[in-house]
């Protein structure tokens, strides 16, 4: 079964200080892997993805990930937080199941930005 | 202007009423989907669409129904209403293959009394 796992329901990180955003996945196939990002009263907005290639992705808003095959892990990463930063963060898998794109999400971790 | 749009944005209802939730987009997208939010479960697929006489059922349908009137439209009906219901809900689209992005509408936060 394909899965998402977000291991931190919290991040807190002090403005200015890097920031990670742990997910880890499970697939039978090969994985699309994709973040988005929850401000609050909001819809889900895509901030980036993996499908193919460099292992390493950038994004909107300086964020980054890195596809790591191996472990399976696609962490979200940004140098220099910042307070606006502050939202609930998805991981997201899709690959091809049963002739469609099926996509899972993971539960979401919340980041505080701390002034 | 946005691309999804949802409607309404909240509602309160009461059990045994049948609702129905609006969402269109101007993407030209043919797929859409319904997903549910509730805190600490991330989002769960009730319903997918890949265009207007394609709809299938996803992880958690039953209580609920959809409606594809055209590419654009896509409206889930809860038939009678029930207080588990209660949640946020959004409508994304995506494109066909090689547009994995999924695009999502502002969400419709329900509350059944």
């Amino acid at each position: 079964a394909q899965s998402v796992a977000q291991p931190e329901d919290q991040v807190n990180v002090a403005e200015g200080n890097p920031l990670t955003v742990k997910c880890t996945y499970s697939v039978s196939g090969n994985p699309y892997l994709f973040w988005y990002v929850q401000y609050p009263n909001r819809g889900l907005q895509f901030l980036l993805k993996y499908i193919t290639g460099d292992n390493l992705v950038k994004g909107s808003y300086g964020f980054e990930a890195e596809f790591n095959k191996s472990q399976t892990s696609f962490h979200l990463k940004k140098p220099s937080a910042l307070v606006s930063d502050s939202a609930l963060y998805f991981c997201a898998v899709s690959s091809l199941i049963g002739g469609y794109q099926k996509v899972t999400f993971g539960t979401g971790t919340k980041l505080q930005v701390i002034p | 202007d946005a691309d999804v749009t949802q409607t309404p944005r909240n509602r309160i209802t009461k059990t045994g009423k049948r609702i129905m939730l609006e969402c269109s987009q101007t993407k030209g997208h043919d797929r859409m989907y319904w997903y549910r939010q509730d805190p600490g479960l991330g989002l769960r697929l009730i319903y997918y669409s890949f265009d207007v006489k394609d709809i299938n059922k996803g992880e958690i349908s039953d209580g609920y129904s959809v409606s594809r009137q055209a590419q654009a439209k896509f409206s889930l009906s809860l038939e009678s209403a029930i207080p588990n219901q209660t949640a946020l809900y959004f409508c994304a689209t995506r494109g066909r293959w090689g547009q994995e992005t999924q695009y999502f509408g502002p969400g419709t936060r329900l509350l059944v009394l």
